[in-house]
């Protein structure tokens, strides 16, 4: 089955500067990512997502990298806000069981005033 | 619309005891999940059920029974409560398997 692992698992960073998560993944085929944000005491909420035909997307503040070859993907924030604070977790669709979404560990971030 | 629900929002359990948590999704959804979540760490599949009818297990499903009641409603089943069941339990939903997941607000479950 599909594993996901996630880099790192805190992060600070100054309001302002840009944070940056990876995670890389086992499955080859697997074909979307998405990453979810999880606020204290919330539930996790799609903050965006990617399929494998794109290199890139990009949000207003957010983006999100993949490499297909070297199995990885990353999610970009620049000029951090204090809002920004939570944990972020990356996923991957594991094609070889139903589809299902493989998690990542989780990275906190905390963006300092 | 509601989205995912869950009840209960609390529950604390005697080693032991069984329950039930319920999730109901409102948005039509095909696949429906449930996970949990310890502390500081990430989200395990308990149980899955991709389409109404079916039902699949995750990484962490022993203890754990699912029923998928109809096209909403999708419970977990709790036979005998653990302590190492402690944790905080999220139903989820998506259009199709592996598509955007909807998240429900959690139960917090302790197990004493």
């Amino acid at each position: 089955g599909e594993n996901v692992e996630q880099h790192p698992s805190t992060l600070s960073v100054q309001e302002g500067d840009s944070a940056v998560i990876k995670c890389t993944y086992s499955d080859s085929a697997s074909n979307y990512f998405p990453w979810y944000k999880q606020e204290l005491g919330k539930r996790p909420q799609l903050i965006i997502d990617i399929r494998s035909n794109v290199g890139e997307k990009k949000d207003q503040r957010i983006a999100v990298t993949l490499n297909k070859t070297a199995k990885h993907f990353s999610l970009h924030i620049t000029e951090t806000q204090p809002e920004d604070s939570a944990v972020y977790f990356c996923a991957a669709r594991d094609q070889a069981a139903g589809n299902k979404l493989t998690f990542g560990g989780g990275t906190r971030v905390l963006v300092k005033p | 619309n509601a989205g995912v629900t869950q009840t209960p929002k609390f529950q604390v359990l005697k080693t032991g005891q069984s329950m039930t948590l319920q999730c109901a999704q409102d948005m039509n959804h095909n696949s429906m999940y449930w996970y949990r979540q310890d502390p500081g760490m990430g989200l395990r599949l308990i149980y899955y059920s991709a389409s109404e009818g079916t039902t699949d297990k995750g990484e962490v499903p022993n203890g754990y029974n699912v029923s998928r009641l109809n096209k909403r409603e999708f419970s977990l089943r709790l036979e005998s409560a653990a302590p190492s069941q402690t944790s905080v339990y999220f139903c989820a939903s998506s259009p199709t398997s592996g598509g955007e997941q909807f998240f429900g607000p959690g139960t917090r479950l302790t197990v004493l």
